[in-house]
């Protein structure tokens, strides 16, 4: 019941596109729902997340479309450049304390010219 | 405002040995988790500590141990190393209580046993 099922394992999309994220988790106790960038050699950097009480939230040209009834939610990346390409993760909590984050299994997004 | 820094940055150990990695957290974070990043099992959470407690566990062996300073600084400690511990560990500090909000990773420490 803990886990975060992600896909596409990997993406390949042209400069401009927007590449789609899709994360399915199975735990309604999850209540944060957030989006981490890694690039190679790096940790994972947080890049945007979600609470069950709203369905979308914007930062820049990084959406979240959070679908509660079907315990889904997905990342989309609007005007993607070749500096977006790096591994995505979708990740989820229940933030009381004592809490951890439960990850999916990655995304490797690469952007052409 | 300084990140999450962890050291080493690159470890190479023999199997059998043991081995302690260490965070810094952000200034003023209390709350330091420990993740394990494997190419076949992704990102795995280890432990949690907040004020030099552990409040949370993950499904690791007891060979993977870990404490936390006063000063929020922690450590994570492998026994016993074995080839399967190969990973990049990662620290993460969150300002708050719980591990699962506003997590900010460092950049990791990639241990290899051989």
């Amino acid at each position: 019941q803990q886990q975060v099922k992600q896909s596409p394992q990997s993406l390949i999309v042209q400069k401009g596109g927007i590449p789609i994220i899709n994360c399915a988790y199975e735990n309604t106790a999850f209540d944060y729902f957030p989006w981490y960038q890694q690039f190679p050699g790096k940790g994972p950097a947080l890049l945007i997340a979600i609470r069950p009480d709203v369905s979308e939230k914007k930062e820049g040209r990084f959406t979240i479309s959070f679908n509660k009834s079907a315990k889904q939610f997905s990342l989309h990346i609007m005007d993607s450049q070749p500096g977006d390409s790096a591994t995505y993760f979708c990740a989820a909590s229940n933030t009381g304390t004592a809490s951890k984050l439960t990850f999916g299994t990655g995304t490797r997004l690469q952007v052409t010219l | 405002k300084a990140g999450v820094t962890q050291t080493p940055r690159y470890l190479i150990k023999t199997r059998g040995q043991q081995v302690t990695l260490s965070c810094s957290p952000i200034s003023g974070h209390r709350s330091v988790s420990w993740y394990q990043q494997t190419p076949g099992q992704g990102l795995q959470f280890l432990f949690e500590y907040f004020s030099e407690t552990q409040r949370n566990k993950g499904n690791f062996p007891g060979r993977f141990s870990g404490r936390q300073f006063s000063n929020s600084r922690s450590e994570m400690n492998v026994s016993t190393l074995e080839l399967g511990d190969s990973a990049l560990y990662l620290c993460a500090s969150s300002p708050f209580g719980g591990a699962g909000t506003e997590a900010f990773f460092g950049q990791g420490t990639r241990l290899t046993v051989v």
